[in-house]
Order: structure tokens, then sequence, then C-alpha cells
């Protein structure tokens, strides 16, 4: 079945240093790969998301990388904010389901 | 910005009871689903459900769950037996394609 890891499972990073969380995925059919924040007792809330098609997509301070030959994605955060502090979920799949990675706390220190 | 809402937002159930779950997801989406958190773990898949019919399942799914779109703004979930190892959030979601957008969740504790 799909399998998605990811890593760091927890990364401190100084204010206004970049962070980077890091994902591999098994199932080469897959084509859409989400990124999600949960804070404490939230929702996952979709931050940033990614296609096949392309290799890279950006939103301001967030950009994800997706390697398709590879089989891996990643999340990078520049210009890191004590609000960017939660729980970050790689995830892969698409209209019947997602599967999702482990996650990876993400603590920024003032 | 529209937003996929759920009742409770806390369940305490005896184990062995029966609970039912519900979302509203967004209005002019066409898929929904459920996932479950335990504390401190991964977001997991249940199931999918579209054109009034389940359309993916995962091995937690077994045949204590069913769910149900009972008219047209409602989706639910029900765990017929509760077990201890039930207890988890619950997370519904929706979407139009594949961007899916998370309800914020039902705690459930079964005792």
């Amino acid at each position: 079945g799909e399998n998605v890891e990811q890593h760091p499972s927890t990364l401190s990073v100084q204010e206004g240093d970049s962070a980077v969380i890091k994902c591999t995925y098994s199932d080469s059919a897959s084509n859409y790969f989400p990124w999600y924040k949960q804070e404490l007792g939230k929702r996952p809330q979709l931050i940033i998301d990614i296609r096949s098609n392309v290799g890279e997509k950006k939103d301001q301070r967030i950009a994800v990388t997706l390697n398709k030959t590879a089989k891996h994605f990643s999340l990078h955060i520049t210009e890191t904010q004590p609000e960017d502090s939660a729980v970050y979920f790689c995830a892969e799949g698409g209209n019947e389901k997602l599967t999702f990675g482990t996650g990876t706390r993400l603590t920024i220190i003032p | 910005e529209p937003e996929v809402t759920q009742t409770p937002s806390h369940q305490v159930t005896q184990m062995g009871q029966e609970v039912i779950l519900r979302c509203v997801p967004i209005s002019n989406h066409l898929y929904f689903y459920w996932y479950r958190q335990i504390l401190g773990q991964k977001v997991e898949f249940l199931v999918s459900f579209y054109n009034n019919e389940i359309s993916e399942k995962s091995e937690i799914f077994d045949d204590q769950f069913s769910v149900e779109r009972p008219d047209g703004s409602n989706f639910t979930l029900k765990i017929r037996s509760t077990k201890l190892e039930d207890s988890a959030m619950y997370f519904c979601a929706s979407s139009r394609a594949d961007t899916q957008y998370f309800g914020p969740g039902t705690r459930l504790t079964v005792l």
C-alpha cells in the first residue's frame, strides 16, 4: 500500500532562519502532494500543495519542491516566525484519499 | 470563506455504545471523507464517499463503522459498538477534486 515517510520528526529553528521538511513516498502513480499545518488541538490546515506536472511552487515564505523520479518532496519555510511553530504533515493522494506522513514538530526559537 | 463544520466537538461514551459523529461539508463539494488521529500520531484515512456511495475505505473501517449522507447537507460516521481503541480525534473533510479541507474534529473518548 501507499507509504509516506517524513523527516525530521522534530525541528528547532532560530527565528528568521529557514526550515526544511522532507517526505518520500512509495506509489509512483501519485500526482498530488499537499502540506498541512496543525496547531495543538486544531484541524489540519492546508498551507500549500503541488501536483506532479510542476517541480516547484511558492507562496510568499512557503515553497514546495517535488522530485518525481526520486519520489520525494520537500517543504521550505523561509524567514521563520514564532507563529510558524506547529506540527506539519505531508501527504500524497488524490480524490479518493490522502496518505499522511508521520508529522514534523517545528519549534521556532525567538 | 465556507468551512467544514462538525458536531459535537467532544463526545464521551461507554464501551459498547453506539456513537454518531456529524459533519456538514462545504456546500459545493462532491467528495467527503472521514479521518482519525490518535493523540500525538498521524492522520489516518478511514473512508471516502462520492456520488452517494463509499469510493474507498481503509482496513480500519471495518463492519463496526458506517457512513451516511442522510440529506443534502449532512455526512455522518456511525460506530456501532465502540471500543477503547476507538478513542481519537475524528476529522471530516470535503473536496471538489483533490484539495481536501478539514473540519475542526470531534474528540471521541471511550471509557
